[in-house]
């Protein structure tokens, strides 16, 4: 099946300073990604969706300045949390869609701590 | 809007015994149903799949039948293992003008002890 590769897979840093999030498509091109925050013992909720080429729609509720998207290849999205805060601290994963397929596939999932 | 309800967990079984895990949705329009598994420390993996009505999704032992009449898309298996543990989530994904929405469960957790 279709890989999403998404990392790092565990990233600790310090409050105020930013972190960047990568996912890629491995062998496939992904029209659409998705970006999810897990919160503990909920379900997850999407935070954005994102186009090649084009602006990410957010959520409502989710802050565009504060958790930047850019999908600017085929193969790869990114999610920079900008000014972390402990409350950031979560776990993120992407997903990615091919166009015209009924399923998503997701990367790995990365656990943000901030401290 | 679109939602799915399935069963809390955690769930606890013992190795061998059957398993089912409860979902059921709602949506506007004609959904495909998924069930994800999300093993420790990991990220989602798809488990199965329905895209219509009365189709069953099988994958490793475990299936799912799309119940349209019922709107449930139930999880079951007949024996589970220890490597069966894990949180499963129901979740639908609805196609709407080209703008595609996945909309998930709160994610069911399954320990199975030996």
């Amino acid at each position: 099946g279709a890989v999403v590769s998404q990392h790092p897979s565990r990233v600790i840093c310090k409050s105020g300073t930013s972190v960047k999030i990568e996912c890629r498509s491995l062998d496939f091109q992904a029209t659409t990604m998705f970006w999810y925050r897990q919160f503990p013992k909920q379900s997850l909720m999407l935070m954005a969706t994102s186009n090649e080429g084009s602006k990410a729609t957010y959520e409502q509720g989710v802050e565009k300045d504060k958790f930047l998207i850019n999908h600017a290849s085929l193969t790869l999205s990114t999610l920079t949390v900008t000014s972390a805060h402990p409350e950031d601290s979560s776990f993120y994963i992407c997903s990615a869609r091919v166009w015209g397929a009924t399923e998503a596939f997701f990367g790995q999932g990365t656990r943000l701590t901030v401290v | 809007g679109n939602s799915v309800t399935q069963m809390e967990g955690p769930v606890t079984l013992s190795e061998e015994a059957f398993l089912t895990i409860n979902c059921t949705y709602t949506a506007t329009g004609y959904p495909s149903l998924f069930w994800y598994v999300q093993y420790p420390g990991e990220g989602l993996q798809l488990l199965l799949k329905a895209t219509k009505a009365d189709d069953k999704g099988s994958n490793k032992g475990f299936e799912a039948t799309y119940r349209k009449e019922t709107t449930s898309f139930h999880l079951e298996k007949g024996s589970v293992q220890v490597s069966d543990s894990a949180v499963y989530f129901c979740a639908l994904i609805l196609d709407s003008g080209g703008y595609q929405k996945v909309t998930f469960g709160t994610g069911t957790k399954l320990q199975v002890i030996p």
